[in-house]
């Protein structure tokens, strides 16, 4: 799977908007791009993903860039059960991945103040 | 409620005991793995699973089994359990492999190898 670049941390107040920014240049026209997180002590959880258009869900907003090259997670109002680690992932069956691994990275850790 | 259910959450073991770990799904998924979390070396894919009776080895199956006998259940064994062993697992289900199916993480099982 194509590499993903993210900020390390960052940091959102409770109740606002928060954008987590994802790069991935190297992109191929079939890779999805994920989302996961993973909150202290638990397994990683699915977000949201897309392809080419921008997508919502009850969790939030993947904003998708026209080149693809990088996307957005939006979640439109922080809570405090939001602080978890984010990943962006590229995700495509073909070559060398037949099966199915998700490769996180480093990911962003978002920590939500009161 | 659609979950993915590993047990035991916790273990402490002795060198050499043969264990086995649960996983089971209700989501009627084909695809399910195993992986395993380190500090610093991010989810690493054990074996997977395509669907009943299908099983192959991800990126680290040394010292470890697995069968899939029905749909829903995914054991993973470790026969003769060695210290380089202790680490956080998951499971993980999909309906099916392709790229944009989210998977679906179990809350991690955590064995001490002694």
């Amino acid at each position: 799977d194509a590499k993903t670049t993210q900020p390390n941390s960052m940091e959102s107040n409770e109740e606002e908007p928060v954008h987590l920014p994802c790069n991935h240049s190297t992109i191929s026209g079939t890779d999805y791009i994920h989302w996961y997180r993973q909150l202290p002590s638990q397994g990683p959880e699915y977000v949201i993903h897309g392809l080419t258009s921008n997508v919502n869900n009850r969790m939030a907003s993947l904003a998708i860039a026209e080149d693809r090259k990088s996307s957005t997670l939006i979640l439109h109002r922080a809570t405090l059960r939001d602080a978890a680690v984010y990943y962006c992932i590229l995700r495509d069956v073909t070559g060398s991945n037949a099966g199915n691994m998700l490769t996180f990275g480093g990911g962003t850790r978002l920590m939500v103040k009161p | 409620e659609a979950q993915v259910t590993q047990n035991p959450r916790y273990l402490i073991t002795v060198t050499g005991k043969k264990l086995t770990v649960t996983c089971s799904q209700n989501m009627n998924h084909e695809y399910m793995s195993w992986y395993r979390q380190d500090p610093g070396l991010g989810l690493r894919q054990i074996y997977y699973s395509m669907n009943v009776e299908v099983t192959d080895k991800g990126d680290v199956p040394e010292g470890y089994k697995v069968s899939r006998k029905e749909k829903r259940n995914f054991p993973l064994i470790l026969e003769s359990p060695s210290p380089n062993q202790t680490s956080l697992y998951f499971c993980a289900s999909s309906l099916t492999q392709g790229p944009n199916q989210p998977q679906h993480f179990g809350d991690g099982t955590r064995l001490s190898i002694l």
